[in-house]
């Protein structure tokens, strides 16, 4: 099983829809997590980082669940900016970030 | 404007040739990173330096060579040994190693072998 892993998509989504992504992680002593935005052929910005209680941004919200190893990111009310590449990201404790190689959202009119 | 800035933007160098790329941060940050991301894969680690003059070997270091001699910069040398040196190069600084703080990534450098 791979250390990161998530769905490559494309999530092909019109605007206004709800749109969720999982991202499984295989190391149970991972201890933080992060999502990440990538636009087409430019660098990572962090998007959220992700609690155990999870968190809320707008319209985004990041869930985690340790007991299935999985986080979650949803997105509600999709925009045509939304349009990205979303990274997994996980960091054991004392590591540095192993990162998913990401899934592709577009977001259509 | 604090921030991390990485040139040039792009690189076209022949093969066999080394080639140096630049990463530098106004953000006093303590560590810096560099990753490689190729089409369709994550970001891997080559280096990361946690404080200068010391730095350590990331997942995929060979054919790469870094120095950490100011705080502020980090470049990465690409040597002839790297096998598939043409890849997309992102450098990224946060405040401490051991991934609790953000990572912020400079633009990158599309660097082309031919």
């Amino acid at each position: 099983r791979k250390e990161v892993e998530q769905d490559p998509g494309p999530f092909n989504v019109p605007e206004g829809a709800t749109v969720a992504f999982n991202c499984t992680y295989s190391n149970s002593a991972s201890q933080s997590f992060f999502w990440y935005r990538q636009d087409c052929r430019k660098e990572p910005k962090l998007l959220m980082s992700v609690y155990s209680s999870g968190n809320e941004d707008g319209r985004f919200t990041a869930q985690l669940n340790r007991a299935s190893q999985y986080i979650s990111l949803l997105i509600r009310d999709s925009k045509l900016s939304d349009s990205a590449t979303y990274l997994c990201v996980v960091i054991k404790r004392g590591s540095t970030l192993t990162f998913g190689k990401g899934t592709m959202l577009l977001v259509s009119p | 404007d604090g921030g991390i800035t990485q040139s040039p933007k792009y690189l076209f160098r022949k093969e066999g040739q080394n080639v140096t790329l630049s990463c530098e941060q106004n953000l006093n940050h303590d560590a810096m990173y560099w990753y490689r991301q190729d089409p369709g894969q994550g970001l891997r680690l080559i280096y990361y330096s946690q404080i200068v003059n010391d730095f350590q070997k990331g997942d995929i270091a060979e054919g790469y060579s870094v120095s950490r001699e100011k705080k502020e910069s980090f470049p990465l040398t690409v040597t002839s040994a790297q096998k598939n040196p043409t890849a997309f190069y992102l450098c990224a600084s946060s405040w401490t190693s051991g991934g609790k703080d953000e990572q912020f990534f400079g633009p990158g450098t599309r660097l082309t072998v031919l």
